[in-house]
């Protein structure tokens, strides 16, 4: 079974600011996909940004980038020039053939942004 | 029209009662997913629909019952449930199943069981 894991459950960053979410993911598949995904108060979750485990070159969507450490297991978001509106719960999420395709989310963390 | 639709937003139901909770979609899609989520947890899986056919059941109690009646709409048919069902009830869909494509989310029902 996959398993992923977000170890802080709440971060806090200023302004203008960039703070990294930290994931790990724990699979003996070659063939993956990896989200963040964001919910905001108004629980709607919204696709942040997507990685194909196959592909070396980090994704990147204007302030949100990814840091995806094959080998290690690990797949942490970026966000840089934090916005009011960026706060919100983070899921990190893994997807593979062999479950279905189903998103298969961490715990999710908690993020603060301060004016 | 990248919007995923579900009503009601919010629903009160006793352990008695039957009700059901929709969710539309105009963008073509073909799969179609049902997420519970539990206050400050994840979502997890309970239904998949490829092509109008379940594909993926996760072991979920029969008091919830899954329907898609065309490749627009999805409902999940509630029956005889427990306060323990009480969660945020997400509905989302994808062009296809595959491991890229971006599954799009409603904003889901609240359900509260008495």
């Amino acid at each position: 079974a996959q398993t992923v894991t977000q170890s802080q459950p709440e971060m806090s960053v200023q302004e203008a600011e960039t703070v990294t979410l930290s994931c790990t993911y724990d699979t003996s598949e070659s063939d993956y996909y990896l989200f963040w995904y964001k919910q905001p108060p108004s629980r709607q979750m919204i696709l942040v940004i997507r990685q194909e485990a196959y592909k070396q070159q980090n994704a990147t969507e204007n302030r949100f980038s990814v840091n995806f450490q094959k080998a290690a297991k690990s797949f942490s978001l970026k966000i840089s020039d934090s916005q009011l509106g960026d706060a919100a719960m983070y899921f990190c999420a893994y997807r593979t053939t062999n479950s279905g395709y189903a998103l298969n989310f961490g715990k999710g963390t908690s993020l603060l942004v301060t004016p | 029209d990248t919007e995923v639709t579900q009503t009601p937003k919010h629903l009160v139901m006793g352990m008695t009662n039957k009700k059901s909770l929709k969710c539309e979609q105009h963008m073509g899609h073909r799969a179609m997913y049902w997420y519970k989520q539990k206050a400050k947890k994840p979502p997890e899986l309970m239904f998949v629909y490829s092509y109008e056919k379940l594909s993926i059941n996760e072991s979920v109690p029969s008091r919830f019952s899954p329907e898609c009646p065309n490749s627009s709409l999805l409902n999940l048919h509630l029956h005889a449930l427990q306060p323990e069902d009480s969660a945020l009830y997400l509905c989302a869909s994808s062009q296809v199943i595959s491991g890229w494509t971006e599954a799009f989310f409603g904003q889901g029902t609240r359900l509260t069981v008495v």
